[in-house]
């Protein structure tokens, strides 16, 4: 079974500074792909970033960046430089390239507070 | 370039009744979810489709019917709504592959 752990309920940062969000999942497969959705007070699911299993590289977009350890099951979200805007609901989730459900599979969620 | 567009936002049901949530996406996708998203819980499938014509049940579908009539449209239906059925629930719809899903922004159901 396909599962997204994501442990850390609540967390709060700082503006300006940096947090780190958790995530693990467990697959037997070997290709997949990881994403980070933000979820504002506005209810609308945003993607924020994604990551080829495949790839070594971690992704960057701006702000935000991961550390994906394969090995690990792992899929840490970094968000540098806090603004207040990046208040929200963040959810890991998990996504096999091609099943007959190619589905998305979310952890619970991290609920993030910026503190100004 | 509306994405998804969910109809309507907010309903408030009594129990026994019935209703159908709209779902459309204009990004000529293939595939489309509906899901339902409780607190402490994630978001869970609740039944997708794969193509025109085509259903198929999640992980959460009793209760629950679903429609695709037409490319862009997706209908998700409580025949007799339950208590058990409050919640938000969430449209989505992606290409094949690696994507990631384009969410509609949510309906906030109540069944009292």
């Amino acid at each position: 079974a396909q599962t997204v752990t994501q442990s850390q309920p609540e967390m709060s940062v700082q503006e300006a500074e940096t947090v780190t969000l958790s995530c693990t999942y467990d697959t037997s497969e070997s290709d997949y792909y990881l994403f980070w959705y933000k979820q504002p007070p506005s209810r609308q699911m945003i993607l924020v970033i994604r990551q080829e299993a495949y790839k070594q590289q971690n992704a960057t977009e701006n702000r935000f960046s991961v550390n994906f350890q394969k090995a690990a099951k792992s899929f840490s979200l970094k968000i540098s430089d806090s603004q207040l805007g990046d208040a929200a609901m963040y959810f890991c989730a998990y996504r096999l390239p091609s099943t007959g459900a190619n589905n998305l599979f979310f952890g619970t969620g991290t609920r993030l507070t910026v503190i100004p | 370039n509306a994405g998804v567009t969910q109809t309507p936002k907010f309903r408030v049901l009594k129990t026994g009744q019935s209703m159908t949530l709209l779902c459309a996406q204009d990004m000529n996708h293939e595939y489309m979810y509906w899901y339902r998203q409780d607190p402490g819980m994630g978001l869970r499938l609740i039944h997708y489709s794969v193509g025109e014509g085509t259903t198929a049940k999640g992980e959460v579908p009793d209760g629950y019917n679903v429609s695709r009539l037409k490319k862009q449209n997706f209908l998700l239906g409580l025949e007799s709504a339950a208590p058990s059925q409050t919640s938000v629930y969430f449209c989505a719809s992606s290409e094949t592959g690696n994507y990631g899903y384009t969410f509609g922004s949510g309906t906030r159901l109540t069944v009292v």
